[in-house]
């Protein structure tokens, strides 16, 4: 039972490279986010997919582009990576038809960006 | 604009005593308050919640308390165990669109033995 799968775990970038976050779900679930954490600020919402189809920006969005593949795959974009892109990543799926706010969450990615 | 705080960075308590960790919120919109667990190199996992029209959520040694007019949550954990060792986060929920969930800060709980 794989849940959400991120890849890759680690990454290391200089300034200006680019690069794609890859995320799958296989609990049919209809909803997927990324998050970035970063020390002190807890968890920020980058972009989200209400549904496959759909995807809007959170809280954080400047930088980063997402495609929303299919109902599993749910892709994070780095165009022109920056040092204050250095953060971990997390991918997390839900079910919008069962518990409000109950996310399945990625074991993440860690970024640096040099 | 910190609509979720957890003001304490971290927190240490003996095994076998109570935890409580707290968090305060100023968007009378969340609809359901939400608890997560992290432990290092793993992603957050849903620990308890609590729907805005309670005052309290027990699930084992986990209780969720929520004081909507102070705006003001709280989760204890008692008797604590070393496998609490863990940061917290609370994540109040918000219907916008869509559902989105807003982090706190987080607490770092540690369990001394």
């Amino acid at each position: 039972n794989a849940g959400v799968t991120q890849t890759p775990k680690f990454q290391v970038l200089k300034t200006g490279q680019s690069m794609t976050l890859q995320c799958a779900q296989d609990m049919n679930h209809n909803s997927m986010y990324w998050y970035r954490q970063d020390p002190g600020m807890g968890l920020r919402l980058i972009y989200y997919s209400a549904s496959e189809g759909t995807t809007d920006k959170g809280e954080v969005p400047n930088g980063y582009n997402v495609s929303r593949l299919n109902k599993r795959e749910f892709s994070l974009r780095l165009e022109s990576a920056a040092p204050s892109q250095t953060s971990v990543y997390f991918c997390a799926s839900s079910d919008a038809g069962t518990q409000a706010g109950k996310l399945f969450f990625g074991s993440g990615t860690q970024l640096s960006v040099l | 604009d910190q609509q979720v705080k957890q003001n304490s960075p971290s927190l240490s308590v003996q095994e076998g005593r109570i935890s409580i960790l707290n968090c305060d919120y100023t968007n009378s919109m969340f609809d359901y308050f939400l608890w997560y667990k992290k432990y290092p190199a793993e992603g957050p996992t849903f620990l308890i919640s609590i729907s805005s029209i309670k005052d309290k959520n027990e699930d084992g040694r986990f209780t969720v308390f929520l004081n909507k007019s102070a705006k003001h949550l709280s989760l204890h954990i008692v008797p604590s165990q070393p496998g609490d060792s863990a940061v917290y986060f609370c994540a109040p929920h918000l219907i916008q669109g869509a559902q989105k969930l807003v982090f706190g800060q987080g607490t770092r709980l540690t369990i001394n033995p």
